[in-house]
C-alpha cells in the first residue's frame, strides 16, 4: 500500500522557476526521503530527513519536515531542463530489527519548460 | 565503482510461467531489496536480503521468492505469472538494512 501522497500530481514551470512539491504520511516515520526517477528508470536518491530534522538543505534542494502534520515539502530553486522527472517521498519506519522497506508515494511528475 | 546492474532489460512472459530477474549490487553494498513498480505508481517493497536471508518481507504472496549470493549478488523469481504482475521491477542495494537505496534501472516485465 502506499503511504505517502506527493502533491500536486504534475508540475508544470519554466526553466529558471522555483518547484515546489509536498508529500503527506500516515504513521510514525524514522526518515523520510525524496527521490527522482527520469522516464520509468530506477529512482536516484536526492536528499533524506531524519524524524528530529526540521530542514535541510542540498545544491538547489530544500527540504522541510513537520511530524506533527505527517507532511513534507520538496523546493527545487532556479529550476533546469534536466531537472524534468517525476519525484518520490519514501518513509522508513520505526520498525527495529528486520525491514519494512521504503513506502513511497504516487510521485509529482514535473516537467520544466525551456 | 560500478553501480546496480539488472538483467534483463525487458521481458515478455505469458500467464502461468515462471520469471528470474537478477541483479548485481554496488560495490560495497551487502543489502539488497526488491520494489515492484506498476504503471503509474510509486514502487512498492517486495522483500530485503542480508547476509543470504530474507530480513523483511511486504505484501506480497509467496510465489515471489529470491535468494542472496555470497557476493551479495541477488535474484528476483515470480512463479505462476499473472497479467497483474507486468510492471518494473527494481533492484536496490545499501549500505545496510536501514541505509539510503541505490537503484538499477530496472527490469520491465510484461505478462501477456
Amino acid at each position: 500500500s502506499q503511504q505517502g501522497e506527493e502533491d500536486p500530481q504534475a508540475l508544470s514551470i519554466q526553466e529558471g522557476e522555483n518547484a515546489t512539491m509536498n508529500c503527506s504520511y500516515k504513521t510514525s516515520i524514522n526518515n523520510l526521503q525524496w527521490y527522482r526517477q527520469n522516464s520509468g528508470r530506477g529512482l536516484v536518491h536526492l536528499i533524506l530527513i531524519r524524524s528530529n530534522e526540521r530542514e535541510k538543505h542540498s545544491g538547489r534542494l530544500r527540504v522541510t519536515l513537520d511530524t506533527s502534520k505527517k507532511s513534507s515539502s520538496l523546493l527545487i530553486t532556479a529550476s533546469r531542463a534536466a531537472d524534468t522527472a517525476s519525484y518520490f517521498c519514501a518513509t522508513e519506519g520505526l520498525r527495529e530489527g528486520g525491514a519494512d522497506g521504503l513506502t513511497f508515494g504516487k510521485g509529482t511528475h514535473l516537467i520544466i519548460q525551456p | 565503482e560500478t553501480g546496480v546492474t539488472q538483467s534483463p532489460t525487458h521481458l515478455i512472459k505469458t500467464r502461468g510461467q515462471q520469471v528470474t530477474l537478477r541483479c548485481s549490487s554496488q560495490s560495497g553494498h551487502n543489502t539488497v531489496s526488491w520494489y515492484q513498480q506498476a504503471l503509474g505508481q510509486g514502487p512498492q517493497f517486495i522483500f530485503q536480503y542480508y547476509r543470504e536471508e530474507e530480513n523483511g518481507r511486504g505484501n506480497f504472496p509467496p510465489r515471489f521468492s529470491g535468494l542472496q549470493f555470497p557476493n551479495y549478488s541477488s535474484e528476483l523469481n515470480v512463479n505462476a505469472l499473472e497479467l497483474d504482475d507486468s510492471a518494473l521491477y527494481l533492484c536496490a542495494s545499501s549500505t545496510g538494512t536501514h541505509s539510503v537505496l541505490t537503484f538499477g534501472a530496472g527490469s520491465r516485465l510484461t505478462v501477456l
